[in-house]
Order: structure tokens, then C-alpha cells, then sequence
């Protein structure tokens, strides 16, 4: 059963750079099949896509935060990660990470992030 | 910021039926884009519930059920159920002229009378 886990710092400081990383298990991240994305929920709001890759390393992202936003993966550790630079307060929120192929499926729990200082 | 519009919230009495819909326009639900519904029950990670418009993933109970027509989508529940009380949200593709983009609804909130 694939199972996906962010990990990171749960606080940011404004201006800074956000990462968090995450870890797929019991399958593999090269499956032609799938691309992998970040999804985000700021406390009490709706979801919104960040960006996905391909374990190619090609990317697809969110134009609104395309200029702040890497997401890169390593087949080696079967993990992909997301860089948010120049974050602010509106980037608080939870961040999914989830397997793509049309749906999103399956998700992450989540983990919250907090910016500030 | 949301391009698919879904009502805040609707309500209704345990059996019951009940009707979310997902307003979106020609560039995406209306451009022929699969409309996928999800569930997040409180505190947890969003789960597929329906995908390709109307189709159930395993273990999916089948008083869920969508569809699509034009540029809109709805997600029906049959026999409301207590467990059923959960945020709701649509999502599909969007291709506007600023590129690709997985766009979700605002989201529904069905509360269990």
C-alpha cells in the first residue's frame, strides 16, 4: 500500500525558505505512471496545487507561485521535495504531498507550516 | 482565488439526498477536463472520492456518485449519513493562457442535521 510522509521545520521566518521533503513507501517514485505533487491548505481555506514533477525531473507549477517555488526529486531515496522562497504569513498552511495520475491519490497527513518570526 | 465554485455549504437529515455542485467555465470542467471530488474529514488529509467525473475508487460506498454536464459537476450523497459530515472539494484541469494548472473548488461543507 503506497503511503507518502512530508517532513520539514514546522516554522519559517519571513523572507526565508520553506523545504520539506517528501517520502513515498511501498511502491517506487520512477513508475512511469505518476507524477508526484504539493498541495497546500492555509487554517480554515481551500486547497490549492503548488506544482508537480515527473521522476524525469520534469516539472509542472503553479503559475501564481511559479517564481518562488523548485520542486526536485531524488529516485535514489524515493522522496521529492519543495522549495517556497521569499515566504510571507499567506504561506502558512498545511502542505500535502500526493501522487498524481489524473487524481490526486493518495495524500500525505499533511504538515503544518507557520511563518513567522 | 478558486476558478470551480461550490456552494459553502449545504445540510440535510440523516437518509436524506443530497446535491454539491462545482461551477467551472470553458477553460476547464467546460474545455471536457475530468472533474475528481475529494473528502476531508476534520483534521485529516483530503481522499479521493470520486474520480473521472463518476467513477468510485474501491471502498468508496456507492451513495456517493458525480457527474458532469457542460461546465459544471455535482456530487450526490444518498442516504445521508452521520460519517458523511466532512468538507467536500472538486478539482480539475484548467489551461488558461498562464499555463497548466490543477485547480480545486472552494469547497463544501455538509453538515449531518
Amino acid at each position: 500500500q503506497l503511503q507518502l510522509q512530508e517532513s520539514g521545520p514546522g516554522l519559517v521566518k519571513p523572507s526565508e525558505t520553506l523545504s520539506l521533503t517528501c517520502t513515498v513507501s511501498g511502491g517506487s517514485i520512477s513508475s512511469s505512471s505518476y507524477y508526484w505533487g504539493w498541495i497546500r491548505q492555509p487554517p480554515g481555506k481551500g486547497l490549492e496545487w503548488i506544482g508537480s514533477i515527473y521522476y524525469s525531473g520534469s516539472t509542472y507549477y503553479n503559475p501564481s507561485l511559479k517564481s518562488r517555488v523548485t520542486i526536485s526529486v531524488d529516485t535514489s531515496k524515493n522522496q521529492f521535495s519543495l522549495k517556497l522562497s521569499s515566504v510571507t504569513a499567506a504561506d502558512t498552511a498545511v502542505y500535502y504531498c500526493a501522487r498524481r495520475q489524473a487524481p490526486f491519490d493518495p495524500w500525505g497527513q499533511g504538515t503544518l507550516v507557520t511563518v513567522s518570526s | 482565488q478558486s476558478v470551480l465554485t461550490q456552494p459553502p455549504s449545504v445540510s440535510g437529515a440523516p437518509g436524506q439526498r443530497v446535491t454539491i455542485s462545482c461551477t467551472g467555465s470553458s477553460s476547464n470542467i467546460g474545455a471536457g477536463y475530468d472533474v475528481h471530488w475529494y473528502q476531508q474529514l476534520p483534521g485529516t488529509a483530503p481522499k479521493l472520492l470520486i474520480y473521472g467525473n463518476s467513477n468510485r475508487p474501491s471502498g468508496v460506498p456507492d451513495r456517493f456518485s458525480g457527474s458532469k454536464s457542460g461546465t459544471s459537476a455535482s456530487l450526490a450523497i444518498t442516504g445521508l449519513q452521520a460519517e458523511d459530515e466532512a468538507d467536500y472539494y472538486c478539482q480539475s484541469y484548467d489551461s488558461s493562457l498562464s499555463g497548466h494548472n490543477y485547480v480545486f473548488g472552494t469547497g463544501t461543507k455538509v453538515t449531518v442535521l
